[in-house]
């Protein structure tokens, strides 16, 4: 089974400064991981995901995630967060090979501060 | 990708009352899935919804509980039965869009949810 940690359950971070949400991972086979944001009252939306190739994955508004595999890692991050990036962030892992279900992080709450 | 929507967006109910969500999708969609999300916490996966046959459930979920349909590729519903305090949670649908052999599978669509309280 898969399962993912995330460590920090909020992060506080003042408006342009840089962020790091972060992930780990544990599997026995191979993996997609993602991370999806939930804004206030809303549903998931996908931020990016890591399928297979390059490591560095970009996503939408401007952030990224790096897969490590030696370190089992897919941390999230933004050079210049704005406010409106305050949301709940969750990280996700499914075994690779679509069709599978997908196991959640505990989430990180990011708050961003004037 | 694929559009999900949900019915009722948000309920209070009655302890000892029953309560069915609607997941509609906009196109066809191989795999089905329900997802509970506690206030405070992450998402729980409930079961999946399988087209013509019964719902897979994950551990600490069972059936009588939780009952699910899937009469088609772009429809499903959870009931929640017999509800109590300790249901109030938002109810989330998800599916994976068929796309093409190439395009894989890989991605996860969610509905915005329905916020159940249980009073």
């Amino acid at each position: 089974a898969q399962s993912v940690t995330q460590l920090d359950s909020q992060v506080p971070v003042f408006e342009e400064a840089p962020v790091e949400l972060r992930c780990n991972y544990s599997s026995s086979v191979s993996v997609y991981l993602f991370w999806y944001v939930q804004y206030p009252n809303q549903g998931l939306q996908l931020l990016l995901k890591y399928l297979s190739g390059s490591t560095l994955v970009k996503g939408i508004n401007g952030f990224e995630a790096e897969f490590n595999k030696s370190q089992t890692s897919f941390h999230l991050r933004k050079p210049s967060v704005h406010i409106s990036d305050t949301a709940e962030y969750f990280c996700a892992v499914s075994k690779s090979g679509g069709y599978q279900k997908v196991t959640f992080g505990t989430g990180t709450k990011l708050q961003v501060i004037p | 990708s694929a559009v999900i929507s949900q019915k009722p967006s948000r309920d209070i109910c009655q302890r000892g009352t029953s309560l069915t969500i609607q997941c509609q999708v906009d196109s066809q969609v191989t795999m089905m899935f329900w997802y509970r999300q506690q206030p405070g916490q992450s998402l729980t996966l409930i079961a999946t919804a399988n087209q013509g046959s019964e719902a897979t459930y994950e551990s600490g979920f069972v059936i009588d509980k939780f009952p699910i349909s899937r009469p088609n590729l772009t429809f499903s519903t959870l009931t929640v039965s017999n509800m109590s305090p300790e249901d109030s949670s938002i109810y989330l649908c998800s599916a994976t869009d068929r796309g093409t052999r190439d395009a894989m599978n890989t991605e996860a669509f969610f509905g915005q949810g329905t916020r159940l309280t249980v009073v």
